[in-house]
């Protein structure tokens, strides 16, 4: 079955330090793979995507994820986090190809980062 | 949330009524999905529609129907059948192909009491 897995329910880092959150899948064949960012009481927002190509992607406001094929992941970083950076984050897949466009989500994570 | 309006943003209905959560959007997408999501479960998805006048299920549509008239519309009905409403609605829509990002609308968060 295809599934995505988000390991920590919460991430605390301190404001500066890099961060990361954690993302692996499972799914038959090639995915393609999102990062959404949501804050309190409003809709996702589109971080960033990995379809093909280079395995370090880079997205909105400073973030980047590594795709990692051999290991399934998909991680979220962040060179340097700040206090804004602090919000519920989703990673979600899509199959290549024979799919209707829809996404699996994992179940999110909370980011934390403090000052 | 740009491109995508929900309103209400809150609602609140007595059980046993059926409510209808509206979805607009102006980015000419042909896809547009309905996601439930409620506390540490992510975001479950309840229908979806490719093209005008088709929709299909997703993986929770029981006590749920929708419809798709027009492109830009895809209002969500959430009826008496469905035995725990009260949840985040979420609406989203879609280019062609799957290399797209799905947009969000804001959300509709319902009560039902």
């Amino acid at each position: 079955a295809q599934s995505v897995a988000q390991p920590e329910d919460q991430v605390n880092v301190a404001e500066g330090n890099p961060l990361t959150v954690k993302c692996t899948y499972s799914v038959s064949g090639n995915p393609y793979l999102f990062w959404y960012v949501q804050y309190p009481n409003r809709g996702l927002q589109f971080l960033l995507k990995y379809i093909t190509g280079d395995n370090l992607v880079k997205g909105s406001y400073g973030f980047e994820a590594e795709f990692n094929k051999s290991q399934t992941s998909f991680h979220l970083k962040k060179p340097s986090a700040l206090v804004s950076d602090s919000a519920l984050y989703f990673c979600a897949v899509r199959l290549f190809s024979g799919n209707t466009g829809k996404l699996i989500f994992g179940q999110g994570t909370t980011l934390q980062v403090k000052p | 949330d740009g491109g995508i309006t929900q309103s209400p943003k809150y609602l609140f209905r007595k059980e046993g009524q059926n409510v209808t959560l509206s979805c607009e959007q102006n980015l000419n997408h042909d896809a547009m999905y309905w996601y439930r999501q409620d506390p540490g479960q992510g975001l479950r998805l309840i229908y979806y529609s490719q093209i005008v006048n088709d929709f299909q299920k997703g993986d929770i549509a029981e006590g749920y129907s929708v419809s798709r008239e027009k492109k830009e519309s895809f209002p969500l009905t959430v009826t008496s059948a469905q035995k725990n409403p009260t949840a985040f609605y979420l609406c989203a829509s879609s280019g062609p192909g799957p290399n797209y990002e799905q947009y969000f609308g804001p959300g509709t968060r319902l009560t039902v009491t």
